[in-house]
């Protein structure tokens, strides 16, 4: 299984663009990532999925490089409730065995 | 796609008695997942069952563990013998209905206190 590697925590502001990015560089060709949020005592929310170049959807964006050995979610005008923990996982879609890291803390100030 | 339902939310158990946390999925999903999460720590994977049968398990999931589907609804977590380290929150999921996407949708939780 790929090993991610993400920052710890990034701090922001109300308002303002967040860029989480994510190293995978030993990522399987049939490797997808995923990007799952968690709050304190819930369950991880998946917030989206790709393979490569970009994908969006109602919440976030995902860039890839053509290597595909990182990518960048990023989520445009984030407010106080998206503190939470932001997962990336690379995995392929069997899904059998994913494998969740540290993750990145985001805490959003007002 | 709703998500999975999970019982009891919270269990206080004595060390060395046994717990069974159950997850209701919708009946035509096929891939489940238990994991768990120690305070403060990641998510933990436990283990995976396909097609009633356990596909993965992790190092985590030893002998007194277990987890099975005994009337093709409840997907339940066992651990026999509970020690204080078992202390977490449990976390059931399931893929998408249909094909397997990878994508996971969790329960929210069952927090386990063992004392």
């Amino acid at each position: 299984l790929a090993k991610t590697t993400q920052p710890i925590s990034m701090d922001s502001y109300e308002g303002q663009e967040v860029n989480i990015t994510c190293s995978h560089n030993n990522i399987a060709t049939n490797d997808y990532i995923t990007w799952y949020q968690q709050f304190p005592s819930q369950g991880p929310r998946f917030i989206i999925q790709g393979y490569k170049t970009k994908v969006t959807n109602e919440v976030a964006s995902l860039f890839i490089p053509a290597d595909r050995k990182s990518s960048t979610l990023s989520l445009p005008r984030v407010s106080l409730s998206d503190t939470a923990v932001y997962y990336c996982l690379v995995g392929d879609t069997k899904g059998f065995k994913t494998i969740f890291g540290a993750g990145t803390r985001l805490f959003v100030k007002a | 796609e709703p998500e999975v339902t999970q019982t009891p939310s919270h269990q206080v158990t004595q060390m060395g008695q046994e717990v069974i946390l159950r997850c209701v999925p919708i009946s035509n999903h096929l891939y489940f997942y238990w994991y768990r999460q120690i305070l403060g720590q990641k998510v933990e994977f436990l283990v995976s069952f396909y097609n009633n049968e356990i596909s993965e398990k992790s190092e985590i999931f030893d002998d007194q563990f277990s987890v099975e589907r005994p009337d093709g609804s409840n997907f339940t977590l066992k651990i026999r013998s509970t020690k204080l380290e078992d202390s977490a929150m449990y976390f059931c999921a399931r893929t998408g209905a249909g094909s397997n996407t990878g994508e996971l949708f969790f329960g929210e939780g069952s927090r386990l206190t063992v004392l």
